[in-house]
């Protein structure tokens, strides 16, 4: 079945530090890529999203581009502040057609001041 | 637009008893999905639906728990007898869409904590 393999936590960088947290997958056919963030205590927010090989998802300084060759959709952040400090989920649908989520097992990160 | 909602919050139960766990997902949302994170843990499928009918129920433990959206009022997630191996986040979200690359909303989440 498919899959979502994310880079163990936790992480903890300094403000204004460079972020890269890995993701690869397994999945057949053309899965949607997506990383959602979970601040503490609240439900999930999606971050950003791709749809198809190649393409980049971008939002609030965070960027992630679909690697088909690779199987991976690695989430990247030039500068990281404070604020972004939460779980990091990477995620995919429609591997086999359906319609659910399937969730790697999430990445905490810290950042310090 | 409010979001997707979830009641309650927090729900406290004792092994046997029955919990219910509700969502109410954002207007003009059909289709509602069910996620359940344990501790420390990503989130796993459980069940998707539409309005009264259950699409993929291929994450749902075969015993005690079940789902239902119906035509008026939220989807509901009823576990049985509940034990402690049920204590976890269980969360709601909501599309418009059918269609793998639709965002799904999520809402806050309830946690349940089975004594």
């Amino acid at each position: 079945g498919d899959s979502v393999t994310q880079m163990e936590g936790p992480v903890t960088l300094s403000e204004e530090a460079f972020l890269t947290i890995n993701c690869t997958y397994t999945a057949t056919g053309y899965p949607s890529l997506f990383w959602y963030v979970q601040y503490p205590g609240e439900g999930l927010q999606l971050l950003l999203k791709a749809t198809k090989a190649d393409d980049k998802g971008s939002n609030k300084g965070f960027e992630a581009t679909y690697r088909k060759e690779t199987t991976s959709f690695h989430l990247e952040k030039g500068s990281v502040q404070v604020s972004d400090s939460a779980v990091y989920f990477c995620a995919l649908s429609g591997g086999q057609g359906a319609q659910k989520l399937v969730f790697g097992q999430g990445t905490r990160l810290t950042i310090n001041p | 637009n409010a979001g997707v909602m979830q009641n309650p919050r927090h729900l406290v139960r004792r092994r046997g008893q029955e919990a219910r766990l509700r969502c109410s997902p954002m207007k003009g949302h059909s289709h509602v999905y069910w996620y359940r994170q344990l501790p420390e843990e990503g989130l796993k499928f459980m069940v998707y639906l539409q309005k009264e009918n259950i699409i993929d129920e291929s994450g749902m433990p075969k015993e005690r728990f079940s789902a239902e959206f119906p035509k008026e009022g939220p989807s509901i997630l009823r576990i049985q007898q509940v034990v402690r191996g049920d204590s976890a986040a269980y969360f709601c979200a909501s599309s418009p869409l059918q269609g793998s690359n639709n965002e799904q909303f999520f809402g806050p989440g309830t946690r349940l904590t089975v004594l």
